[in-house]
């Protein structure tokens, strides 16, 4: 069974600091990876893709690394901001199929 | 260029009730996809589809059915409605093998 984690399922930070958010996944044989943002009661905004051939993704203060033979994901968020609050999912992609399997997602709250 | 809608955006049914849900995707995307989100199961595939016809389907009872229209326009219904089939219902979009998903911002079912 693919499972997807996503550890801690909350965290809360002061404005400006880097953080680092983990996706875990069941299963080396991972087509994709990607980052969702979800704010509350909204839909899901993409944020970064990696496919299974590459390592990382950079999207402005957003990096995401892809570490198959771990099982790992990270999200690295630089000089956090509190437009940045929000639940982050991961989700793991599959070949022959667009079906993504989720994690449960980390509740970010940056304050002020 | 236009993002995913989903109508009606807001649905109360009464248990034993039926509905249907729409989802039209990105101009230019064929395969559309459809996720049920609770806040105790998360996000879960229902069913995937691609030039109308059905590629992949998630573990959901026989209630649970969808179609995708010539135009790439998909719906899904829900037949005699359960207190748990509330839900935030999502669709998303993409590309057949580009594996980005887009999605929309969700249909929010209340059944009482």
């Amino acid at each position: 069974k693919q499972e997807v984690t996503q550890i801690p399922a909350a965290l809360s930070v002061p404005e400006g600091e880097n953080l680092v958010l983990n996706c875990s996944f069941t299963d080396s044989a991972i087509y994709n990876l990607q980052w969702f943002r979800q704010d509350p009661g909204k839909g899901l905004t993409s944020l970064l893709l990696i496919q299974s051939s590459q390592r990382e993704q950079t999207s402005g203060r957003l990096n995401a690394s892809l570490d198959k033979s771990s099982g790992r994901s990270t999200l690295y968020i630089a000089a956090s901001q509190p437009g940045d609050s929000a639940t982050y999912l991961c989700a793991r992609g599959q070949g022959g199929s667009e079906k993504l399997v989720f994690g449960k997602g980390t509740k970010l709250t940056v304050n002020p | 260029k236009a993002g995913v809608t989903q109508t009606p955006r807001y649905l109360i049914k009464t248990r034993g009730q039926q509905v249907t849900l729409s989802c039209s995707p990105i101009s230019g995307h064929r395969s559309v996809s459809w996720y049920q989100q609770t806040p105790g199961q998360g996000l879960q595939f229902l069913f995937e589809y691609f030039s109308e016809t059905q590629r992949n389907k998630g573990n959901f009872p026989g209630r649970f059915s969808g179609r995708q229209f010539s135009n790439s326009r998909s719906e899904m219904n829900v037949s005699t409605l359960e207190l748990g089939d509330s839900a935030l219902y999502l669709c998303a979009s993409s590309h057949l093998w580009s594996y980005e998903q887009y999605f929309g911002p969700g249909t929010r079912l209340t059944v009482t």
